[in-house]
């Protein structure tokens, strides 16, 4: 069974910087590009940024590019979203997702980031 | 970018009825379009890809068609745990979009 499990948000001052993690177990993730979307309060979704297997490509929607960085560990079966400059725009219930490019196949449960101050 | 639209923006439909939702592209994705049901609460869920396969999981009342431009799910027979928050979203190219999604409630 795919599990996706994210950590890492939280309350954040405007300006300030946070790092989310998406822990992957259940399939071969080296084998897999993955995916990061985030929904605000009672909003719909938005797709953020996505990563290739070997971590060589990665993509990023206009909202977060330059300000947002997506890595990933294949040995720690783990993707990451280093998150800066932070706004409060970019508040949000963000998940990780399996899929970089196609349908997004399955989804870990969010991790909500607050920023305010 | 491409921008998907959705309507209506909300339905209502009787238990036992059929629900048809339709997801629209500012140009065509060919038949790159996938739909998410998102319970209250609760993360989406991957119901339809390629416009009209099913997930694995998924019952055989929710079907999907079209290509293209022009795309629609449909709920065969509206069950309540069917109330949710439906998704649309293109693949064809970067970056990825989603439509604003259809509020199907239960009337």
């Amino acid at each position: 069974e795919v599990q996706l499990l994210e950590s890492g948000g939280g309350l954040v001052q405007p300006g300030g910087s946070l790092r989310l993690s998406c822990a992957a177990s259940g399939f071969t993730f080296s084998s897999h590009a993955m995916d990061w979307v985030r929904q605000a309060p009672g909003r719909g979704l938005e797709w953020i940024s996505a990563i290739s297997d070997t971590g060589g490509k990665t993509y990023y929607g206009d909202s977060v590019r330059g300000r947002f960085t997506i890595s990933r560990d294949n040995s720690k079966t783990t993707v990451y979203l280093q998150m800066n400059s932070l706004r409060a725009d970019d508040t949000a219930v963000y998940y990780c997702a399996k899929g970089g490019g196609a349908a997004l196949t399955s989804w870990g449960q969010g991790t909500l980031v607050t920023v305010s101050s | 970018e491409i921008v998907m639209t959705q309507s209506p923006a909300t339905l209502s439909v009787s238990p036992g009825e059929r629900a048809t939702l339709s997801c629209r592209a500012s140009q065509s994705v060919s038949g790159n379009l996938a739909w998410y049901q998102q319970k209250p609460g609760q993360a989406p869920r991957l119901l339809m890809y390629d416009a009209f396969i099913r997930a694995t999981g998924i019952p055989g009342r929710f079907s999907g068609s079209g290509s293209g431009t022009e795309f629609t799910l449909t709920i065969s027979s509206l069950q309540s745990e069917d109330l949710a928050v439906y998704y649309c979203q293109q693949y064809t190219e970067w970056p990825l979009t989603f439509g604003g999604g259809t509020k199907v409630e239960i009337k």
